[in-house]
């Protein structure tokens, strides 16, 4: 089944304490992306990777650090986590970064954190 | 702020009604795409109209896009409550970076 695996689902963590969320797609996309989601801020882009080895910022890169050493793994380090990085994170992935049907984005199921 | 601002922010209404939800942007786009979350959940694909295309259909679902108003419509008809959701409209611009852009969405009810 062609999916996009986010694990773990829920993380309750303290603040400067290293963590790691993995996520892994079998589809073979070569653009994979980190969201996280706020009330009323809607998704905001954290991260993103065309291909392997190749990373780029989004709209909100402070405090997080991504690497993308093999085309189906994209995991979202936070060094040392603080309270405004509670959240619900999203990975994503896509085709290619072509537009039409290529760009449809396969989103996985979410990882809600509570850094304390 | 976000490119896509969707219009309204929550609706509410009974099955069997249509539900119609509207999405403004502000840059040119070489797509449009509207996605459907489930509370909490991933948000999944429901469909994509290109630049050039005016409506689009799938199922109980109509889209239509005015690129001259620079907004897209969402009709779902013969609403059902499994229809229950926060609708996005994610917008694709021309640049080659893959970037879509998602709107705030609007959270639909309908009630049994």
């Amino acid at each position: 089944e062609a999916q996009v695996t986010q694990n773990p689902r829920y993380l309750i963590t303290v603040t400067g304490k290293k963590l790691t969320v993995t996520c892994s797609q079998n589809m073979n996309h070569e653009y994979m992306s980190w969201y996280r989601q706020d009330p009323g801020l809607g998704l905001r882009q954290i991260y993103y990777s065309m291909n392997v080895e190749v990373t780029d910022k989004g709209d909100v890169p402070e405090g997080y650090k991504v690497s993308r050493k093999e085309k189906r793994n994209f995991p979202l380090i936070l060094e040392s986590p603080s309270p405004n990085q509670t959240s619900l994170y999203f990975c994503a992935s896509s085709l290619s970064v072509q537009g039409g049907w290529a760009n449809i984005q396969y989103f996985g199921a979410g990882t809600r954190l509570s850094v304390l | 702020s976000q490119q896509g601002e969707e219009d309204p922010q929550a609706l509410s209404i009974q099955e069997g009604e249509n539900a119609t939800m509207n999405c403004s942007y502000k840059t040119s786009i070489n797509n449009l795409q509207w996605y459907r979350q489930n509370s909490g959940r991933g948000l999944v694909h429901l469909i994509l109209i290109r630049s050039n295309e005016r409506e689009k259909h799938s199922g109980r679902l109509r889209v239509t896009l005015d690129t001259s108003k620079k907004s897209s419509s969402l009709l779902i008809t013969a609403s059902r409550a499994a229809d229950t959701a926060s609708y996005f409209c994610a917008t694709h611009g021309s640049s080659n970076t893959g970037k879509l852009i998602f709107g705030q969405g609007t959270t639909l009810q309908v009630k049994p």
